[in-house]
């Protein structure tokens, strides 16, 4: 069956602009997770989604990171105002249940100008 | 808080020889501690998940062990090829939340 996808692979945006990333989990996967990954570091928890509802939003760095998961399927990730320390990898993983073993998607380039 | 550590940052082996890569955690109340692959500009591939219950777990020419009571874990690849070459990361994930942490990885190069 088919994997996590995430859209778009790349994103270049100017400083102060708004985006949105969007995943797409593995279907029947209740969990999502996303992370952030800067050039030569591990990936770093941002939020994590079961079903519907934020049930961990501890990682997000500010208010201007904001996650939806309307449906407890796809899931947007938002990102007012855009500036530079946000350029990173933006990765998104679903599992089975929340402590189950996790696949990622390809991640979506951010790069903010 | 959560500390992955993995050591060594970058390893280049010849083609054929088995190798180990090591990952420490500092906080032994682990749920489970997971090995991926990344391949440049790739997200990652799931290798192996080892519950916090298990000593190891085998898929192929990978063995990954796990030692909680020590904070340890380690990836052991045979025969390595060089397909092989990827960069390797530990995960770690508490028991009481889902901050799954991530070590910086180890960058193996295996040559032809």
């Amino acid at each position: 069956g088919a994997g996590v996808s995430q859209t778009p692979s790349n994103k270049v945006t100017e400083k102060g602009k708004y985006v949105e990333l969007r995943c797409d989990p593995i279907s029947g996967h209740t969990a999502l997770y996303w992370y952030r990954q800067s050039l030569g570091q591990g990936p770093e928890f941002l939020i994590y989604f079961q079903g519907t509802g934020a049930a961990d939003d501890s990682g997000l760095p500010n208010d201007r990171f904001f996650a939806v998961r309307p449906e407890g399927s796809v899931s947007t990730l938002k990102i007012q105002r855009t500036e530079r320390g946000d350029s990173a990898v933006y990765l998104c993983a679903s599992s089975l249940v929340g402590d189950n073993e996790q696949f990622f998607g390809p991640g979506t380039r951010l790069t903010v100008l | 808080k959560q500390e992955v550590t993995q050591i060594p940052a970058a390893l280049s082996v010849p083609e054929g020889e088995n190798l180990v890569l090591n990952c420490s955690f500092t906080d032994s109340a682990i749920y489970n501690l997971q090995w991926f692959r990344q391949d440049p500009g790739k997200g990652l591939t799931s290798l192996l998940l080892i519950q916090s219950s298990q000593r190891e777990q085998t898929s192929g020419r990978l063995n990954a062990s796990l030692d909680k009571s020590s904070g340890r874990s380690t990836l052991y690849i045979a025969a390595s090829q060089p397909g092989d070459s990827a960069t390797y990361l530990c995960a770690v994930s508490p028991v009481n939340n889902n901050d799954m942490r991530f070590g910086a990885g180890t960058r193996l190069t295996v040559k032809p």
